[in-house]
């Protein structure tokens, strides 16, 4: 199975900050990477698939890059609802798998 | 509007069945792929099974497989996940949730989720 390691396992920021986290896979996924960001209590929302696209309705202030095995997803502007728990996924190989997840936390 | 309701979760002792059900709606359920995921209490999300449009295409993960079968119903909008031989690390917040039109493994829209809790 691919794992999927994310790090840090959680951040403090303030609002206004520029953040950024990693996801590294074991082995190569070429851009087969989505990212996905979780409230308490709540659902996954889907914000990027295949590395860096946005999925419809997902702010601009959130951006992804990588390739291969070295992921990162941004948020330009951490606002007061971007406090949340983010979580990478690779689909290049099955079993799908998910990274251990980045709880981004208030300052 | 896309929605997915999730239904079916409840307490089950260990060895016991359950049939987890989610009821799609606001858009074409027979062309899109669709998945379980589930997250144990205060844990990461873990894919569980997902199937195709036609249901003819099936892929579980290894710890479920043989004791879970997921299928789905298009004339009904409905996806099922037939659960037996529980176990209790199998309790968790069930999802379902839409293949992304393209990417089928990448689900776009989720439901609220059902918990099944495994305990004696």
């Amino acid at each position: 199975d691919i794992q999927m390691t994310q790090s840090p396992s959680s951040l403090s920021a303030s609002v206004g900050d520029r953040v950024t986290i990693t996801c590294r896979a074991s082995q190569g996924i070429s851009n087969y990477l989505a990212w996905f960001q979780q409230k308490p209590g709540k659902a996954p929302k889907s914000l990027i698939y295949a590395a860096s696209s946005l999925q419809s309705g997902v702010p601009s202030k959130f951006s992804g890059s990588g390739s291969g095995t070295d992921f990162t997803l941004t948020i330009s502007s951490l606002q007061p609802e971007d406090f949340a728990t983010y979580y990478c996924q690779q689909y290049h190989t099955y079993p799908l798998t998910f990274g251990g997840g980045t709880k981004v936390e208030i300052k | 509007e896309v929605q997915l309701v999730e239904s079916g979760g409840g307490l089950v002792q260990p060895g016991g069945s359950l049939r987890l059900s989610c009821a799609a709606s606001g858009f074409s359920f027979s062309r899109f792929w669709m998945s379980w995921v589930r997250q144990a209490p205060g844990k990461g999300l873990e894919w569980v099974a997902n199937i195709n449009q036609h249901g003819s295409e099936k892929y579980y993960v290894d710890s479920v497989k043989g004791r879970f079968t997921i299928s789905r119903d298009n004339a009904k909008t409905s996806l099922y996940l037939q659960m037996d031989s529980l176990r209790a690390e199998d309790t968790a917040v069930y999802y379902c949730a839409r293949g992304t039109y393209g990417i089928s493994e990448v689900g776009d829209y989720w439901g609220q989720g059902t918990l099944v809790t495994v305990s004696s």
